[in-house]
């Protein structure tokens, strides 16, 4: 079993959707939630980070975590086409320093 | 333009060899990551340099090393490479060397192993 868990899609939505992508975790000692985008041929770059439990609004970004359900979600309101890339979620605990564990990420197609 | 530099942008060479890839991280940033992205694996955390001392080891193949010079660039050579290690090898940076630390990604050198 992986440590994290991403479903890989391709989820395509209609421009103005909500997007709700999610991860689950199997290690309880990761703190820090992150999502992280990707265009293609590019680096990811960073979107969100979290600590703990809890939700955090940026804009049309909302990342929240539930670490009793080991289970993150980054939703995205009134998606546009310019959202279409490849989003990771990652987290890291303090143990064995600081390592960031990713998922595979899941690639978005937002239809104008 | 996230300020981390990258070089070379693609690489192409036969099993066996050997080869460094090169990274200059952001002005200021003190800690440079390795990535490693391939389509069965995903992106996978290879190794951590703080200020040019090893801080964390991910799954880094014994066949792989890295090092942080002190003008902070780094370099991660590949040696006896194998067909597998055709991936898009990412360099990142931070400020320092925390979990906290946003990581900045630097566009990535393309890897093909023949």
């Amino acid at each position: 079993q992986k440590e994290v868990e991403q479903d890989p899609g391709p989820l395509s939505v209609p421009e103005g959707a909500i997007v709700s992508l999610n991860c689950t975790y199997s290690n309880s000692a990761f703190q820090y939630f992150m999502w992280y985008r990707q265009y293609s041929r590019k680096g990811p770059e960073l979107l969100m980070y979290t600590y703990s439990s809890g939700n955090k609004e940026d804009g049309r970004f909302t990342a929240q975590v539930d670490k009793s359900s080991k289970y993150i979600s980054l939703f995205i309101r009134d998606s546009q086409p310019s959202d279409s890339a490849t989003y990771l979620c990652a987290m890291t605990s303090n143990t064995g320093g600081f390592k960031t564990i990713f998922g595979a990420g899941t690639r978005l197609f937002v239809k104008a | 333009d996230s300020g981390v530099t990258q070089t070379p942008k693609h690489l192409i060479t036969a099993t066996g060899q050997r080869v460094t890839l090169r990274c200059s991280p952001r002005s200021g940033d003190l800690s440079v990551y390795w990535y490693q992205q391939s389509l069965d694996q995903g992106l996978q955390f290879l190794i951590q340099y703080y200020n040019g001392e090893e801080r964390a080891k991910g799954n880094i193949l014994e066949r792989f090393s890295a090092q942080q010079f002190p003008d902070l660039h780094s370099e991660l050579n590949l040696s006896s490479l194998e067909l597998g290690d055709s991936a898009l090898y990412f360099c990142a940076s931070s400020v320092g060397g925390g979990a906290v630390d946003e990581q900045y990604f630097g566009p990535g050198t393309r890897l093909t192993v023949t």
